[in-house]
């Protein structure tokens, strides 16, 4: 089984910088089954962007992926007051086919 | 309107049954797989379960192994999560999902496990 370990845990940061969020896999992970999910309280997850680096429709340009194998990021270029939120990755391409990461709160410095 | 709507949720005592349910409208059901993700309060995305589209596949968290069966039934555009043998630590809102790729999530149904 994959395990996605993300970090920070935190990331406290003002409007206008910009956000880099790290996901590290347990096992290779094919670019094409990694996903970032952005969670408000009380909403359900949205998906950001999937095959590591493809944006899901409506999402801003300033969301960004990156990465291959074992290694992935999420950037967002300049952070908007909306942005400040949990953020998830989830490999889906390997069994069992769907785990997440364990969060990256990125908060108001 | 694409969209996939959660219901079945609700309080249920340790040991006890619940079935969620998910009917999704405005696309192609059959062809995808779907899945159920849970969230404990205050807690991180869990996956529990997926099943492809033809049901062929399926597949559970270790956690709810030999306690929660995913069936689907493809005439009426829905997916069920049989959850059985309930604990407490199963307390959190369950979210149908899926396609992974198209991102579409329910609004989530809260289920709660107490005595």
């Amino acid at each position: 089984e994959i395990v996605l370990t993300q970090s920070p845990g935190t990331l406290s940061l003002s409007p206008g910088e910009r956000a880099t969020l790290s996901c590290r896999a347990s096992q290779s992970v094919s670019s094409s089954y990694l996903a970032w999910y952005q969670q408000k309280p009380g909403l359900a997850p949205r998906l950001l962007i999937y095959g590591a680096s493809s944006r899901a429709t409506g999402i801003p340009d300033r969301f960004s992926g990156s990465g291959s194998g074992t290694d992935f990021t999420l950037s967002i270029s300049r952070l908007e007051p909306e942005d400040f939120a949990v953020y998830y990755c989830q490999q889906y391409g390997s069994s069992p086919p769907g785990t997440f990461g364990q969060g990256t709160k990125v908060e108001i410095k | 309107e694409v969209q996939l709507v959660d219901s079945g949720g609700g309080l249920v005592k340790p040991g006890g049954s619940l079935r969620l349910s998910c009917v999704a409208s405005g696309f192609t059901f059959s062809t995808y797989s779907f899945s159920w993700v849970r969230q404990a309060p205050g807690k991180g995305l869990e996956w529990v379960s997926s099943i492809s589209g033809s049901s062929t596949y399926r597949y559970y968290a270790d956690s709810v192994k030999g306690r929660f069966t995913i069936s689907r039934d493809n005439a009426k555009n829905s997916v069920y999560l049989q959850m059985d043998s309930l604990r407490a630590e199963d307390t959190a809102v369950y979210y149908c999902a899926g396609p992974w790729e198209h991102g579409r999530w329910g609004q989530g149904t809260l289920v709660t496990v107490s005595s």
